[in-house]
């Protein structure tokens, strides 16, 4: 079984600011993805960033990066100049290469504060 | 269309009665998956369809939850004699394959059906 943890269940930052969020998962396969999904009020779930195991290099998008440590089974996300529509719940999703559903951490939400 | 529809977009029931959830996946999707999103449970995998066939219905918590898809397209996830612990936002996902890898099998989101048994 694996599984996906969020250890903050909240989190603010001043609008402009940089915040980093926590996730950190457990799986026996080799070859696994890792997600941030972002859900707004609206609940519409929008992907932010894909990490594919078997890359070391950490996936960027944007203001949108990753620090993902294998070995730690670390993937935490890192928001840079904040804006107010950052503010949602922000998930972290496994998915292994062996299935095909994804395993979601509990959620932080996040608010960006003007 | 551009992206997952879902409707309806709010349901309220009383319990003991049926309903039907609805799907359309992105076009030319050929996976789909329906999650369970409760305050209880977080977001749980319910079962996922390759085409019109479902692999996988593990995540289905009991019998009286059951999921079709037609032509490859459209899916409905019943649930019958619903229960007030059923009440949860019910999402939806559709990706372009399931294996192989890459972004291809990346799940694009639904805006989900809030479903509210009485």
């Amino acid at each position: 079984a694996q599984t996906v943890t969020q250890s903050q269940p909240e989190m603010s930052v001043q609008e402009a600011e940089t915040v980093t969020l926590s996730c950190t998962y457990d799986t026996s396969e080799n070859n696994y993805y890792l997600f941030w999904y972002k859900q707004p009020p609206s609940r519409q779930m929008i992907l932010v960033i894909r990490q594919e195991a078997y890359k070391q290099q950490n996936a960027t998008e944007n203001r949108f990066s990753v620090n993902f440590q294998k070995a730690a089974k670390s993937f935490s996300l890192k928001i840079s100049d904040s804006q107010l529509g950052d503010t949602a719940m922000y998930f972290c999703a496994l998915r292994s290469g062996a299935g095909n559903m994804l395993t979601f951490g509990g959620g932080t939400r996040l608010m960006v504060k003007p | 269309g551009a992206g997952v529809s879902q409707s309806p977009s709010n349901k309220v029931t009383e319990k003991g009665k049926d309903v039907e959830l609805r799907c359309d996946p992105i076009s030319g999707h050929t996976a789909l998956y329906w999650y369970r999103q409760s305050l209880g449970q977080g977001l749980e995998f319910l079962i996922y369809f390759q085409g019109n066939s479902a692999p996988d219905k593990s995540g289905l918590p009991s019998d009286r939850f059951s999921a079709e898809r037609t032509g490859g397209s459209v899916s409905t996830l019943t649930i019958q004699r619903t229960q007030q612990e059923d009440s949860a936002v019910y999402l939806c996902a559709s990706s372009l394959e399931t294996s192989g890898g890459g972004p291809r099998e990346t799940q694009y989101f639904g805006p989900g059906t809030r479903l509210l048994v009485l």
